[in-house]
């Protein structure tokens, strides 16, 4: 099975920071990786999908590239509001693993 | 609106058995893919199980095959998780999420229901 390695576990950073979390696959998935954000006590949220296509209504500072085995989530300007644990998932097949999670804080 | 609502969690013994429900509304659900991810408490996201639109295919995890049976009924707009023989390493938040490519290509997942607790222990 192919394994999703999300790094750094853990982030902290200012606000107006520019924050990137990186996700490797252990095989080529082509384009086949989301994006979702977890706030504390909630529900997961899809903010990337097909490695960078933003989902509608979530905002522009969110962002995705990558392609093959390297991917990245950047956020351009960070925000009080993006205090949450993302995680990157492969879709292309069964099983459609997550990475471990990156928890971000804000400094 | 999209919706998705999972019911039937709650506290079982280990070897025990719970069916899990979630019921969509909002849009055709015989239409869609649909999938059961799972999340132990203070942990991260972990895939469980995928159904088709018309069940006649279905994954598991590794972990959970044999055990849980994942089914729909398109009828009741619903789908299911049937689990037996469970263990403590079950408890968790158990979502069902929607595929919503249309089955045309591998999608990702949106909507996620709010979840329901299992708790397996004596």
């Amino acid at each position: 099975d192919i394994q999703m390695t999300q790094s750094p576990s853990s982030l902290s950073a200012s606000v107006g920071d520019r924050v990137t979390i990186t996700c490797r696959a252990s095989q080529d998935i082509s384009n086949y990786l989301a994006w979702y954000q977890q706030k504390p006590g909630k529900v997961p949220k899809i903010l990337i999908y097909a490695a960078s296509s933003l989902q509608s209504g979530v905002p522009p500072r969110f962002s995705g590239s990558g392609y093959g085995t390297d991917f990245t989530l950047t956020i351009s300007s960070l925000q009080p509001e993006d205090v949450a644990t993302y995680y990157c998932q492969k879709y292309d097949s069964a099983p459609y693993t997550f990475g471990q999670g990156t928890k971000l804080e804000i400094k | 609106e999209v919706q998705l609502v999972e019911s039937g969690g709650g506290l079982v013994q280990p070897g025990g058995s719970l069916r899990l429900s979630c019921a969509a509304s909002g849009f055709t659900f015989s239409d869609y893919w649909m999938h059961w991810v799972r999340q132990a408490p203070g942990k991260g996201l972990v895939w469980v199980s995928r159904i088709n639109s018309d069940g006649s295919s279905t994954n598991y995890a590794d972990s959970v095959r044999g055990r849980l049976t994942i089914s729909r009924d398109n009828a009741k707009n619903t789908l299911y998780l049937q689990m037996k023989s469970l263990r403590a390493e079950d408890t968790a938040v158990y979502y069902c999420a929607r595929d919503p490519t249309l089955g045309a290509t591998p999608g990702w997942f949106d909507p996620w229901g709010q979840g329901t607790l299992v708790t397996v222990s004596s």
